[in-house]
């Protein structure tokens, strides 16, 4: 069973530039989450979706951070413009509807340079 | 305020030692769980052990296991017999009751010293 696929693994980008990630969530999940991780702020969650649909997005640092889930098995986190300070790993996870119990699976990060 | 707090940022153990990381909690819903994940130099993060709140056991996966203490609102990992493969950054986080997201602490590194 595919876990959590991320791309691209690294991006490397000049200020001002828009950049897109990706996720494909494990199939059958139904909640997709995207962290951000950096040495100062540590594991942030940025915004969550629950079949596709946006449920909480307030970790969202600005408005040139965007995320899209347009089906179950794809979103994106786009930042239009990236500054120098949106460096870090940007992670995906999902899990499913169930016990309190169930796990975030995660994906193997994308580590963002933006110089 | 932190719902998550993790005071060591950084230990040491000798490998085949057993070794404990810290993890306290903040929350006022009777029904949370808790999370331990590793996250090793290659940057995955590994889910590794789970402990619900009324569940009336300490949680154990293998050389895992979790020491719950729920009046004081603590869960920390306990590692034994430590291995070098176990060098790592390990988190503690949560989810409360009704929601699903889940707020990770700080972290703490591990090192296992031969």
């Amino acid at each position: 069973d595919a876990g959590v696929i991320q791309s691209p693994r690294h991006e490397v980008t000049e200020m001002g530039q828009e950049v897109t990630l990706r996720c494909k969530p494990i199939s059958g999940h139904d909640y997709l989450f995207w962290y951000r991780q950096t040495m100062m702020r540590g594991l942030e969650l940025l915004i969550y979706f629950n079949n596709n649909v946006p449920i909480d997005d307030s970790g969202m640092p600005e408005d040139r951070f965007s995320a899209k889930m347009p089906n179950a098995s794809f979103s994106t986190l786009k930042i239009q413009p990236s500054e120098p300070r949106d460096s870090a790993v940007y992670f995906c996870a999902s899990t499913k509807t169930g016990p309190i119990g169930s796990p975030l699976h995660f994906g193997n990060g994308t580590r963002l340079t933006v110089t | 305020a932190q719902k998550i707090t993790q005071t060591q940022p950084g230990m040491f153990v000798q490998e085949k030692e057993a070794v404990t990381l810290d993890c306290t909690y903040d929350t006022s819903d009777p029904s949370y769980g808790l999370f331990w994940y590793k996250q090793p130099s290659s940057g995955e993060m590994i889910f590794l052990i789970y402990q619900g709140s009324y569940d009336q056991q300490n949680a154990t996966e293998g050389r895992y296991s979790l020491n719950f203490q729920k009046a004081r609102k603590s869960a920390n990992l306990v590692i034994s017999a430590s291995q070098l493969g176990d060098s790592a950054m390990y988190f503690c986080a949560m989810r409360e009751g009704g929601y699903q997201k889940v707020t990770f602490g700080t972290g703490t590194k591990l090192q296992v010293i031969p």
